[in-house]
């Protein structure tokens, strides 16, 4: 079974649109990575959550967890092209180890 | 450019040989790890560095898998005797920091394997 569910699986907007993308597990997270992957390379690091209801933003990318800490949601606010790609969400879920697990990703595509 | 790099960039070997892999971490970060993403799925954890100790290995690093980090900084990962099952991307990070919940880690580009 999946830790970490992410949905939707896949996501095709209109430019201009906003989105949303989850992230859910059914344990405590001590932390809730962001990350961005373009087909066949390596992970670019969006933004960390930490704290219960916490929330960042970065451009028009916006990021928060729930008090519970087991739910995450990216927000992309009037989407671009350049933000096509895979979204996923990585979290520390055991205290005292130092490991990610990873959702299986949300691949967005944006329309011209 | 100082972040994590990886080598080769792309690998393609016939099944029963043997492959490894570098990673070369950000300068001064004292934690390493591995990762395996196969298409569609997120990255799987295989094993981590603290320094120069391997602190944890997941499951899936069978006896055919073997990572070292031998002087604390750069790491190999090696694969005896590939398999077709063993196609996949590598993935190392590092990370700079210690502490519950404060592991903000930074990847490099990844080696694609593929075993023919």
């Amino acid at each position: 079974s999946q830790e970490l569910e992410q949905s939707p699986q896949s996501l095709i907007v209109q430019e201009g649109k906003n989105l949303t993308i989850n992230c859910t597990s059914s344990k405590t997270l001590y932390g809730l990575y962001w990350y961005k992957q373009k087909y066949g390379e390596g992970l670019i690091f969006l933004m960390m959550l930490q704290k219960g209801g916490e929330e960042k933003s970065h451009e028009k990318i916006t990021a928060k967890l729930d008090e519970k800490k087991q739910q995450s949601s990216l927000h992309i606010t009037a989407s671009q092209p350049s933000h096509a790609g895979i979204y996923l969400c990585g979290a520390d879920i055991t205290s005292g180890t130092y490991k990610y697990i990873f959702g299986t990703g949300t691949r967005l595509k944006v329309l011209a | 450019d100082t972040g994590v790099s990886q080598n080769p960039r792309h690998k393609i070997t016939k099944r029963g040989q043997n492959v490894t892999f570098r990673c070369d971490p950000i300068s001064e970060h004292n934690r390493l790890y591995w990762y395996r993403q196969t298409l569609g799925q997120g990255p799987e954890f295989l094993t981590y560095f603290q320094n120069e100790a391997q602190l944890e290995k997941s499951r899936l690093l069978s006896d055919r898998f073997s990572a070292e980090r031998p002087k604390g900084s750069f790491s190999t990962l090696e694969i005896q005797r590939t398999e077709q099952g063993d196609s996949a991307m590598y993935l190392c990070a590092s990370s700079p920091r210690l502490g519950q919940g404060r592991n903000e880690q930074f990847f490099g580009p990844g080696t694609r394997l593929t075993v023919l």
